[in-house]
């Protein structure tokens, strides 16, 4: 199984900060990555697929990058509606794999 | 839009089963592939495996072989979990999810999810 490590588990940034999220894969993923937010009690959001496209009507301070097995998830200036867990997943092999997530809270 | 709705809470005893279902409305269903991933109270999401809603086809992680059946119903374009033999451990918020078109296995809709409880 590949195995997703996120980093780091959770995070306290001011509004207006940006805020980065790295999610490292045990071997090579090409850019079969998506991320996603989950609200409390809500089931999660998709953000961004293939590592760095952005899903339709997301809004643009989120992004993602990287290929292989270090990606990098990024709010350029975070929000008070962006407090949430951040989940990194691949689809490169089955099982299906996520990051252990990335709790985001205002500071 | 892309919705799909599951079926209510359950409380289980250990060593039973438990079924739960996932209709989907607004997207072709046969384009789809349904995959269940649940989170344990204060965990991270894992997933279980996934449904070829065209085929019937699935596959699923191999900590769930033997419990696990996935089945789905294309007249009614629901899609349905089993899980036998459940533990306490099995507790937890399950997720059915969507991914279609060239990206089967990117969830770009979910359930709003069904708590399943396990306890004597």
């Amino acid at each position: 199984d590949i195995q997703m490590t996120q980093s780091p588990s959770s995070l306290s940034a001011s509004v207006g900060d940006r805020v980065t999220i790295t999610c490292q894969a045990s071997q090579d993923i090409n850019n079969f990555l998506s991320w996603y937010q989950q609200k409390p009690g809500k089931a999660p959001n998709l953000l961004i697929y293939d590592a760095s496209n952005l899903e339709t009507g997301v809004p643009s301070r989120f992004s993602g990058s990287g290929s292989g097995t270090d990606f990098t998830f990024t709010i350029s200036s975070l929000q008070p509606e962006d407090v949430a867990t951040y989940y990194c997943q691949q689809y490169t092999n089955v099982p299906l794999t996520f990051g252990g997530g990335t709790k985001v809270e205002i500071k | 839009q892309a919705q799909l709705v599951q079926s209510g809470a359950e409380v289980k005893k250990p060593g039973a089963s438990v079924k739960v279902s996932c209709k989907a409305s607004g997207f072709t269903f046969s384009d789809y592939y349904i995959h269940w991933v649940r989170q344990a109270p204060g965990h991270g999401l894992e997933w279980m495996g996934r449904i070829n809603l065209y085929s019937g086809g699935t596959i699923h992680a191999q900590k769930f072989q033997g419990r696990i059946t996935m089945t789905r119903d294309t007249s009614i374009s629901t899609a349905y979990l089993d899980l036998r033999r459940l533990r306490s451990d099995d507790t937890a918020l399950y997720f059915c999810a969507g991914g279609g078109g060239y990206y089967p296995d990117v969830f770009d809709v979910w359930g709003q999810g069904t708590v399943v409880s396990v306890s004597s």
